[in-house]
């Protein structure tokens, strides 16, 4: 089983929809990253967190440490923001840096 | 913005050889890592390196594979004797102190035919 599953694993929106994508780990983790990779292959980092929410602009990421799952939600979605969406953990606490990754959302926003 | 910066952007070899793959992490981060990701898979964590070591590697990071920081601003993977499965982007990430985010270089792309 993978650690880290994400869904949808594709995902097709018109502009201005509300987009939401899902990640669930099953490790103990100390931080959870979400990514964005352009259809060139760079990779930004988007989030990092463990616990709560964060937003950054039409962006917003939620954590929820008990269930074990997290959200990245997209307001008001545009043609460039389709990408691969990719949430990340870091496992266990300390100087571990062991990271494990999911295998990405592929989001397109149609004009 | 301070960047990641990898050479090459695209590497070909052929199967044996050795390569090099080369990245600039951000000044003044500490902690550097490899990650792969092959064509149509998920990145997956190799190595991180901090302190001039390494910290943690994943099973992939076998004795095929080593990690150098060599003048203090450089932070290099060889893989020696590649083989086909190696071919894969390869990308190279930094961060600094405590809890901060991934910087990650646009990768490098490694073919071995």
């Amino acid at each position: 089983k993978n650690e880290v599953e994400q869904s949808p694993q594709n995902l097709t929106a018109q502009e201005g929809e509300f987009i939401t994508i899902n990640c669930s780990y099953s490790v103990g983790i100390s931080a959870l990253h979400w990514l964005q990779q352009h259809p060139g292959g760079g990779i930004v980092s988007l989030f990092m967190l463990s616990s709560g929410k964060k937003k950054h602009g039409r962006l917003i990421a939620t954590i929820n440490i008990q269930e074990k799952h997290s959200s990245l939600h997209i307001t008001a979605s545009h043609p460039r923001d389709s990408a691969v969406y990719i949430c990340a953990v870091t496992k266990g606490f300390g100087n571990n840096n062991d990271m494990r990754f999911g295998a990405g959302t592929r989001l397109t926003v149609k004009p | 913005e301070p960047e990641v910066t990898q050479t090459p952007s695209h590497q070909v070899t052929q199967m044996g050889q050795e390569v090099i793959l080369r990245c600039v992490p951000i000044s003044n981060h500490l902690y550097f890592y490899w990650y792969r990701q092959i064509l149509g898979q998920k990145v997956e964590f190799l190595v991180s390196f901090y302190n001039n070591e390494i910290s943690e590697k994943s099973e992939i990071f076998d004795d095929q594979f080593s990690v150098e920081r060599p003048d203090g601003s450089n932070f290099t993977l060889k893989i020696r004797s590649t083989k086909l499965e190696d071919s894969a982007m390869y990308f190279c990430a930094s961060k600094g102190t405590g809890y901060s985010p991934l910087h990650f270089g646009n990768g490098t792309r490694l073919t071995v035919t």
